[in-house]
Protein backbone atom coordinates (compact mmCIF):
# COMPACT_ATOMS: atom_id res chain seq x y z
CA UNK A 1 0.00 0.00 0.00
CA UNK A 2 1.97 3.20 -1.24
CA UNK A 3 1.52 6.33 0.23
CA UNK A 4 2.99 8.96 3.29
CA UNK A 5 2.34 7.97 6.84
CA UNK A 6 2.78 10.16 9.64
CA UNK A 7 3.10 9.07 13.34
CA UNK A 8 1.63 9.65 15.81
CA UNK A 9 -1.67 11.09 14.70
CA UNK A 10 -2.16 13.36 18.13
CA UNK A 11 0.87 14.09 20.25
CA UNK A 12 0.79 15.63 23.91
CA UNK A 13 4.35 17.12 25.23
CA UNK A 14 5.02 18.87 28.76
CA UNK A 15 6.77 22.45 27.82
CA UNK A 16 10.24 22.02 27.55
CA UNK A 17 10.35 18.79 25.73
CA UNK A 18 11.96 18.35 22.56
CA UNK A 19 9.56 15.59 20.41
CA UNK A 20 10.02 14.35 17.27
CA UNK A 21 7.76 13.60 14.35
CA UNK A 22 8.00 10.91 11.60
CA UNK A 23 7.52 11.10 8.23
CA UNK A 24 7.96 7.56 5.68
CA UNK A 25 7.08 7.26 2.10
CA UNK A 26 7.29 4.39 -0.37
CA UNK A 27 6.82 6.60 -2.97
CA UNK A 28 9.86 6.69 -4.07
CA UNK A 29 10.10 10.65 -4.17
CA UNK A 30 12.98 12.85 -4.01
CA UNK A 31 11.76 15.96 -2.25
CA UNK A 32 9.84 15.91 0.96
CA UNK A 33 8.60 18.95 2.66
CA UNK A 34 7.85 19.92 6.15
CA UNK A 35 4.37 22.13 7.27
CA UNK A 36 2.82 23.93 10.03
CA UNK A 37 -0.77 25.09 10.14
CA UNK A 38 -2.32 26.75 13.12
CA UNK A 39 -6.16 26.75 13.26
CA UNK A 40 -7.87 28.43 10.48
CA UNK A 41 -4.52 29.65 8.95
CA UNK A 42 -2.69 28.87 5.93
CA UNK A 43 0.46 25.92 5.40
CA UNK A 44 4.00 27.50 6.50
CA UNK A 45 6.97 26.10 5.21
CA UNK A 46 9.03 24.44 7.77
CA UNK A 47 12.33 22.68 6.20
CA UNK A 48 12.39 20.63 2.50
CA UNK A 49 14.89 18.26 1.27
CA UNK A 50 15.02 17.89 -2.55
CA UNK A 51 18.04 14.76 -2.52
CA UNK A 52 19.29 12.28 0.42
CA UNK A 53 21.81 14.12 3.17
CA UNK A 54 20.80 17.44 1.95
CA UNK A 55 17.86 19.63 3.41
CA UNK A 56 16.86 23.92 3.69
CA UNK A 57 15.50 26.02 5.96
CA UNK A 58 11.97 26.84 5.03
CA UNK A 59 10.42 30.00 5.93
CA UNK A 60 9.92 29.25 9.73
CA UNK A 61 12.72 26.97 10.68
CA UNK A 62 14.08 28.41 13.71
CA UNK A 63 13.18 25.83 16.51
CA UNK A 64 12.82 22.95 14.36
CA UNK A 65 15.66 20.84 12.91
CA UNK A 66 15.31 17.75 10.21
CA UNK A 67 17.46 15.11 9.12
CA UNK A 68 17.55 13.14 5.75
CA UNK A 69 19.40 10.05 5.92
CA UNK A 70 17.19 7.71 4.05
CA UNK A 71 15.16 8.48 0.78
CA UNK A 72 12.07 6.87 2.77
CA UNK A 73 12.05 8.99 5.81
CA UNK A 74 12.39 12.97 6.63
CA UNK A 75 11.84 13.28 10.46
CA UNK A 76 11.24 16.88 12.08
CA UNK A 77 12.24 17.48 15.57
CA UNK A 78 10.68 20.52 17.03
CA UNK A 79 13.08 21.40 19.78
CA UNK A 80 12.05 23.59 23.25
CA UNK A 81 13.31 26.67 21.48
CA UNK A 82 9.95 26.59 19.58
CA UNK A 83 7.99 29.08 21.13
CA UNK A 84 4.82 28.19 20.28
CA UNK A 85 4.84 24.31 19.27
CA UNK A 86 1.29 23.60 19.61
CA UNK A 87 -0.21 23.29 15.86
CA UNK A 88 -1.09 20.68 13.08
CA UNK A 89 2.20 19.09 11.32
CA UNK A 90 2.23 17.57 7.62
CA UNK A 91 4.33 16.21 5.97
CA UNK A 92 4.36 16.06 1.88
CA UNK A 93 6.22 14.63 -1.28
CA UNK A 94 6.98 15.44 -4.17
CA UNK A 95 7.36 14.05 -7.15
CA UNK A 96 8.65 15.34 -10.35
CA UNK A 97 9.48 14.12 -14.06
CA UNK A 98 9.09 15.37 -17.46
CA UNK A 99 5.17 15.20 -17.41
CA UNK A 100 4.30 15.96 -13.72
CA UNK A 101 4.76 18.03 -10.80
CA UNK A 102 2.71 17.22 -7.93
CA UNK A 103 3.31 17.27 -4.13
CA UNK A 104 1.32 14.58 -1.77
CA UNK A 105 0.26 15.08 1.95
CA UNK A 106 0.80 12.65 4.90
CA UNK A 107 -2.32 12.57 7.38
CA UNK A 108 -0.57 15.07 9.83
CA UNK A 109 0.16 15.17 13.22
CA UNK A 110 -1.09 17.06 15.38
CA UNK A 111 0.81 18.13 18.18
CA UNK A 112 -0.25 19.93 21.66
CA UNK A 113 1.96 21.40 24.17
CA UNK A 114 0.90 21.21 28.01
CA UNK B 1 8.49 38.47 -4.14
CA UNK B 2 6.74 34.91 -5.17
CA UNK B 3 3.27 35.05 -4.12
CA UNK B 4 -0.07 33.28 -5.06
CA UNK B 5 -3.20 35.24 -4.27
CA UNK B 6 -7.07 33.11 -3.92
CA UNK B 7 -10.05 34.82 -3.77
CA UNK B 8 -12.96 35.23 -2.61
CA UNK B 9 -11.65 33.90 0.93
CA UNK B 10 -14.98 32.57 2.01
CA UNK B 11 -18.29 31.45 0.08
CA UNK B 12 -21.50 30.20 1.50
CA UNK B 13 -23.73 28.72 -1.23
CA UNK B 14 -26.68 26.61 -1.09
CA UNK B 15 -26.90 23.40 -2.50
CA UNK B 16 -27.07 23.16 -6.30
CA UNK B 17 -25.23 25.98 -6.74
CA UNK B 18 -21.89 26.51 -9.10
CA UNK B 19 -19.08 27.90 -7.75
CA UNK B 20 -16.04 29.65 -9.51
CA UNK B 21 -12.53 30.01 -7.04
CA UNK B 22 -9.94 32.17 -8.19
CA UNK B 23 -6.36 31.49 -8.10
CA UNK B 24 -3.99 34.29 -9.33
CA UNK B 25 -0.12 33.69 -9.22
CA UNK B 26 3.33 35.63 -9.87
CA UNK B 27 5.88 33.09 -9.22
CA UNK B 28 9.67 32.63 -11.15
CA UNK B 29 9.96 29.34 -12.33
CA UNK B 30 6.72 27.87 -12.93
CA UNK B 31 6.47 24.42 -12.95
CA UNK B 32 2.77 23.58 -12.17
CA UNK B 33 -0.57 24.76 -10.75
CA UNK B 34 -1.48 22.49 -8.13
CA UNK B 35 -5.54 22.45 -6.39
CA UNK B 36 -6.69 20.75 -3.25
CA UNK B 37 -9.27 20.59 -0.98
CA UNK B 38 -8.56 20.36 2.57
CA UNK B 39 -11.61 19.12 5.07
CA UNK B 40 -10.33 19.03 8.87
CA UNK B 41 -7.56 17.15 8.12
CA UNK B 42 -4.40 16.79 5.20
CA UNK B 43 -4.89 18.19 2.32
CA UNK B 44 -6.38 16.20 -0.91
CA UNK B 45 -4.88 16.37 -4.17
CA UNK B 46 -7.27 17.60 -6.81
CA UNK B 47 -5.79 18.64 -10.07
CA UNK B 48 -2.01 19.33 -11.58
CA UNK B 49 -1.91 21.98 -14.04
CA UNK B 50 0.65 23.01 -16.31
CA UNK B 51 -0.80 23.68 -20.02
CA UNK B 52 -2.59 26.43 -20.59
CA UNK B 53 -6.23 26.26 -22.01
CA UNK B 54 -6.86 22.69 -21.12
CA UNK B 55 -9.43 22.00 -18.86
CA UNK B 56 -8.94 19.02 -16.11
CA UNK B 57 -12.28 17.60 -15.01
CA UNK B 58 -12.97 14.97 -12.33
CA UNK B 59 -16.95 14.51 -11.49
CA UNK B 60 -18.23 18.13 -10.59
CA UNK B 61 -15.26 20.13 -10.36
CA UNK B 62 -13.07 21.24 -13.09
CA UNK B 63 -10.05 23.57 -13.72
CA UNK B 64 -8.55 25.58 -16.28
CA UNK B 65 -5.02 27.55 -16.35
CA UNK B 66 -4.16 31.04 -18.44
CA UNK B 67 -0.31 31.35 -18.03
CA UNK B 68 -0.39 34.31 -20.13
CA UNK B 69 -2.52 36.56 -17.41
CA UNK B 70 -1.51 34.15 -14.54
CA UNK B 71 -4.19 32.71 -12.86
CA UNK B 72 -6.51 29.45 -12.33
CA UNK B 73 -10.30 28.83 -11.84
CA UNK B 74 -11.74 25.63 -9.82
CA UNK B 75 -15.37 25.32 -11.25
CA UNK B 76 -18.18 22.91 -8.69
CA UNK B 77 -20.78 22.29 -10.33
CA UNK B 78 -24.10 21.44 -8.36
CA UNK B 79 -22.24 21.50 -5.00
CA UNK B 80 -22.79 19.46 -2.37
CA UNK B 81 -22.56 19.78 1.57
CA UNK B 82 -20.19 17.59 1.26
CA UNK B 83 -17.95 20.09 -0.85
CA UNK B 84 -18.04 22.16 2.22
CA UNK B 85 -13.94 22.51 2.85
CA UNK B 86 -11.19 25.06 1.95
CA UNK B 87 -9.59 25.09 -1.61
CA UNK B 88 -6.11 25.52 -1.74
CA UNK B 89 -4.15 26.89 -4.88
CA UNK B 90 -0.15 26.05 -4.77
CA UNK B 91 2.14 26.76 -7.73
CA UNK B 92 5.44 24.48 -7.66
CA UNK B 93 9.17 26.33 -8.67
CA UNK B 94 11.95 24.72 -8.79
CA UNK B 95 12.44 24.48 -5.08
CA UNK B 96 9.02 24.67 -3.79
CA UNK B 97 5.75 24.81 -3.42
CA UNK B 98 4.04 28.54 -2.87
CA UNK B 99 0.70 27.95 -1.17
CA UNK B 100 -2.16 30.51 -1.35
CA UNK B 101 -4.35 31.33 1.80
CA UNK B 102 -7.32 28.66 0.58
CA UNK B 103 -11.12 29.60 -0.47
CA UNK B 104 -13.13 28.59 2.43
CA UNK B 105 -16.35 27.22 1.05
CA UNK B 106 -19.51 26.01 2.79
CA UNK B 107 -22.08 24.59 1.54
CA UNK B 108 -25.74 24.61 3.24
CA UNK B 109 -28.65 22.64 2.51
Amino acid sequence: DGGITQSPKYLFRKEGQNVTLSCEQNLNHDAMYWYRQDPGQGLRLIYYSQIVNDFQKGDIAEGYSVSREKKESFPLTVTSAQKNPTAFYLCASRIRDISTDTQYFGPGTRLTVL
Amino acid sequence: EDKVVQSPLSLVVHEGDTVTLNCSYEVTNFRSLLWYKQEKKAPTFLFMLTSSGIEKKSGRLSSILDKKELFSILNITATQTGDSAVYLCAVTNTDKLIFGTGTRLQVFP
